[in-house]
């Protein structure tokens, strides 16, 4: 079946870029995603892409997905405290599909 | 408030017992999930509607679990005869079928405790 996996944990300085990444098994997917879950909260999206595309940016977030290695990555450009978060990486074969979820990495931001 | 809802937030329960959670979407929205997560991992797909119709149950966990939205609007995940496993966070999604980003909007969840 489909596995998603990442880090558990991550952890930078205010003002550093986070990457976090992603690899999946699924050759058929073809929407990507990150959420982010705060505490006491529902997961957010933040981004998505399609799988034929390479690379997506949006304001402080930089998206890259390598599809032959089945590697995706989020950057997170000038990290602030307010970015700690848990993080998922999702994919699904076609979108409303239901999604696969890979573990989360918590990001935990430094002043 | 026009985000998902979810009730009850917390539930604590005797193994043995039967429990009910709701979910309210988006109101426009005609696309619900369920989803369960355990401490440290990521959501696990367990069910989806478009509007009345289950159109996925298979990664239901037992016959234990059913759900049902029976008007298409709100929906509620069963769990009979609870077992110390099934204590985790149950999540509801919607979304708006339509070709686009297939973006699902979450519940805070409903956090089952099962003594």
């Amino acid at each position: 079946g489909e596995d998603v996996e990442q880090s558990l944990f991550l952890s930078v300085r205010e003002g550093d870029s986070s990457v976090i990444n992603c690899t999946y098994t699924d050759s058929s997917s073809t929407y990507l995603y990150w959420y982010k879950q705060e505490p006491g909260a529902g997961l957010q999206l933040l981004t998505y892409i399609f799988s034929n595309m390479d690379m997506k940016q949006d304001q402080r977030l930089t998206v890259l997905l390598n599809k032959k290695d089945k590697h995706l990555s989020l950057r997170i450009a000038d990290t602030q405290t307010g970015d700690s978060a848990i993080y998922f990486c999702a994919e699904s074969t076609w979108a409303g599909n239901m999604l696969t979820f890979g573990g989360g990495t918590r990001l935990m931001v430094k002043p | 408030d026009t985000g998902v809802s979810q009730d009850p937030r917390h539930k604590i329960t005797k193994r043995g017992q039967n429990v009910t959670f709701r979910c309210d979407p988006i109101s426009e929205h005609n696309r619900l999930y369920w989803y369960r997560q355990t401490l440290g991992q990521g959501p696990e797909f367990l069910t989806y509607f478009q509007n009345e119709a289950q159109l996925e149950k298979s990664r239901l966990l037992s016959n234990r679990f059913s759900a049902e939205r029976p008007k298409g609007s709100f929906s509620t995940l069963e769990i009979q005869r609870t077992e110390q496993g099934d204590s985790a966070m149950y999540l509801c999604a919607s979304s708006l079928f339509e070709f686009t980003t297939g973006e699902l909007f979450f519940g805070e969840g409903s956090r089952l405790t099962v003594l």
